[in-house]
């Protein structure tokens, strides 16, 4: 079975463009979270989704989105872009939305704000 | 507010030697403390997952132990490897969907 996959996996963008990253979960799984991670630095949380309900939100401003479809996909948009938002965006996709349930990560999309 | 300390930030050491990293947390309530190997340009992997009632846990030659009453976490590499060179993050779980990510160990293992 393929594991999560996201795309693309780099992406250059200019100051106030915008941008979706998207996001497979495994197979049957009907939860996707999404993560932020600077360089040098561990994850943080920016939403997750079950059964394409938002079940959690982080610190984020409202640049930021998502959404989950019925195939259990997911997108992650953020509009407005600044320099600040280069990061390493993670997608990780787990069976429900229990906390002792595993995630799984992706190879996560690299994002550079220029 | 809810902080994950990792120690050290970074480590080196040789193939085959032992080593310990520690994680330090204030996320209460309290619901799950995992361990992540995350090789550089690859999401992370998780490691081990302790409960409150759960003290040690071992995956192969990672040992993690879990100390709730001190909030405290330490993840253990027996005979270390060349594959082993990584970051290694803790994450804890409390009463919310929101888990708090340490910002990792880096593992570096010479030949």
């Amino acid at each position: 079975d393929a594991g999560v996959t996201q795309s693309p996996t780099h992406l250059i963008k200019t100051r106030g463009q915008h941008v979706t990253l998207r996001c497979s979960p495994i197979s049957g799984h009907k939860s996707v979270s999404w993560y932020q991670q600077v360089l040098g630095q561990g994850p943080q949380f920016i939403f997750q989704y079950y059964e394409k309900e938002e079940r959690g939100r982080g610190n984020f401003p409202d640049r930021f989105s998502a959404r989950q479809f019925p195939n259990y996909s997911s997108e992650l948009n953020v509009n407005a872009l600044l320099l600040g938002d280069s990061a390493l965006y993670l997608c990780a996709s787990s069976f429900t939305s229990g906390s002792t349930d595993t995630q799984y990560f992706g190879p996560g999309t690299r994002l550079t704000v220029l | 507010k809810n902080q994950v300390e990792q120690s050290p930030q970074s480590l080196i050491i040789l193939e085959g030697k032992n080593c310990t990293l520690q994680c330090n947390y204030t996320v209460s309530p309290f619901s799950n403390l995992r361990w992540y190997k995350q090789d550089t340009g690859r999401g992370p992997v998780s490691l081990t997952i302790m409960t409150f009632s759960e003290n040690t846990k071992s995956n192969g030659r990672y040992t993690a132990t879990l100390d709730a009453d001190t909030k405290q976490s330490s993840l253990h590499i027996t005979a270390s490897q060349l594959s082993d060179s990584a970051s290694y993050i803790c994450v804890v779980r409390g009463g919310s969907y929101i888990p708090t990510f340490g910002r990792g160990t880096s593992l570096i293992v010479h030949p």
